[in-house]
């Protein structure tokens, strides 16, 4: 069975640093694509970035590029998002999601939530 | 970016009735290999998203054969029959045609 577990949210500062961890099992977490997707309060679904099986192509939404890093460590079966420099607007639930052509969120993570505020 | 718009339901929907949730893109979702880039997701309240339906018709695993999912390149949609308690929550669309991968921005389904 796919298990996703976010972790590593909490409240930070604006201005401030997060780094959130997606752990991975019951699949071979090398060989798909991962995903983070955020949600922020009673808003609509966003997606944020993604990375490459092997971790040599990743791709960002335009808000978050400079300021986020999303990488991956197959060998822990672990995804990662590296968030630097947070706004207010980043204030959001993230979930970590992988799946296959065709259908990369087919698995979601519960989600965790990231409060940026002073 | 490909904007995702989604229609609006006239809810609540009586329990048992069917409902359909529109989508429309602003570029097409057909690609040269004759698939088009469409999913929709369900999210129930308090939950995560769930895959329902991939490449705009096809239905993910272990999804009730009461959702359907048709369309064109760029006008999409996602029929229920017979809306059940269970199928309350957010629809959402989404195309992975190109990156920036986008959503729409839900559709709430109320059962009465």
């Amino acid at each position: 069975e796919v298990q996703l577990v976010e972790s590593g949210g909490g409240l930070v500062q604006p201005g401030r640093s997060l780094k959130l961890s997606c752990a991975a099992s019951g699949f071979t977490f090398s060989n798909y694509g991962m995903h983070w997707i955020r949600q922020a309060p009673t808003k609509g679904l966003e997606w944020v970035a993604s990375i490459s099986p092997s971790g040599g192509s990743t791709y960002y939404r335009d808000s978050v590029k400079g300021r986020f890093t999303i990488s991956r460590d197959n060998a822990k079966s672990t995804l990662y998002l590296q968030m630097d420099s947070l706004r207010s607007e980043d204030t959001a639930t993230y979930y970590c999601a992988t799946g296959r052509a065709g259908y990369p969120f087919a698995y979601w993570g519960q989600g965790t939530l990231v409060t940026v505020s002073s | 970016d490909i904007v995702m718009t989604q229609g609006a339901l006239p809810n609540p929907v009586p329990s048992g009735e069917s409902a359909s949730i529109t989508c429309q893109s602003s570029k097409s979702l057909l690609h040269s290999n004759g698939k088009t880039y469409l999913n929709w997701y369900l999210q129930r309240p308090g939950q995560s998203p769930q895959l329902l339906i991939y490449w705009m018709s096809t239905r993910a695993s272990g999804v009730s054969d009461r959702f359907s999912g048709s369309g064109s390149g760029t006008d999409f949609t996602l029929k229920i029959s017979s809306v059940e308690a269970e199928d309350v929550g957010v629809y959402y669309c989404q195309q992975f045609l190109e990156y920036p991968l986008t959503f729409g921005s839900g559709t709430k389904l109320e059962i009465k």
